[in-house]
């Protein structure tokens, strides 16, 4: 069945630094992936999504590249700050046999360290 | 503020007993997703609605039922309730049906179960 794979499962940066998260998925007809972050305590709120007909998004400290045909996307943070601290789940659209919906992956847990 | 509303806050119950979680949509919103999160885990979707109507079914126990009301809101009913039933249950909405959408998520209800 369809599955998202997402690396490292926790992740510590110094702050100023640059964090990247993994995600691959295993449906090649996924077409949408977005990226929720949830910090502690809260609800999961999106930060950024991409479809497949780009290849890289950004949202000024936020990029999101995407690369079809290794079936693989990457959430890049750039000069990261103590509020990004949360945990960050990367998520493809899928369809199973009767229905499309979106599955998310494990998560990865950031730390950045002041 | 997503838009996405749940009661109660917090629950606390003993094993046996029977719950009922309630999750108001979106203004507009016509699909209802359940998402269970034990402690450090990812979201474990359980079962989505769209407008009244049964859409996905995803690791839903049997002993958890759910429905949609003419009004859209939702109610997830978990019965004969375990130990490790106890874990932060999300709601989240989006316009449509579809794995291309963005999911607005609710502040959660989390469950202890004594």
């Amino acid at each position: 069945g369809e599955n998202v794979e997402q690396h490292p499962s926790t992740l510590s940066v110094q702050e100023g630094d640059s964090a990247v998260i993994k995600c691959t998925y295993s449906d090649s007809a996924s077409n949408y992936f977005p990226w929720y972050k949830q910090e502690l305590g809260k609800r999961p709120q999106l930060i950024i999504d991409i479809r497949s007909n780009v290849g890289e998004k950004k949202d000024q400290r936020i990029a999101v590249t995407l690369n079809k045909t290794a079936k693989h996307f990457s959430l890049h943070i750039t000069e990261t700050q103590p509020e990004d601290s949360a945990v960050y789940f990367c998520a493809a659209r899928g369809w199973a046999t009767s229905y499309d919906k979106v599955i998310f992956g494990p998560g990865t847990s950031l730390s950045v360290i002041p | 503020d997503s838009g996405v509303t749940q009661t109660p806050k917090h629950l606390i119950t003993a094993t046996g007993q029977r719950v009922t979680l309630r999750c108001s949509p979106r203004s507009g919103d016509l699909s209802v997703y359940w998402y269970q999160q034990s402690l450090d885990q990812g979201l474990q979707f359980l079962i989505q609605y769209y407008n009244g109507e049964e859409r996905a079914k995803g690791n839903i126990l049997e002993r958890f039922s759910a429905q949609q009301f003419p009004d859209l809101h939702s109610e997830l009913n978990l019965s004969s309730l375990e130990l490790g039933d106890s874990a932060l249950y999300f709601c989240a909405s989006s316009v449509g049906g579809t794995g291309g959408e963005t999911q607005y998520f609710g502040p959660g209800t989390r469950l202890l179960v004594l």
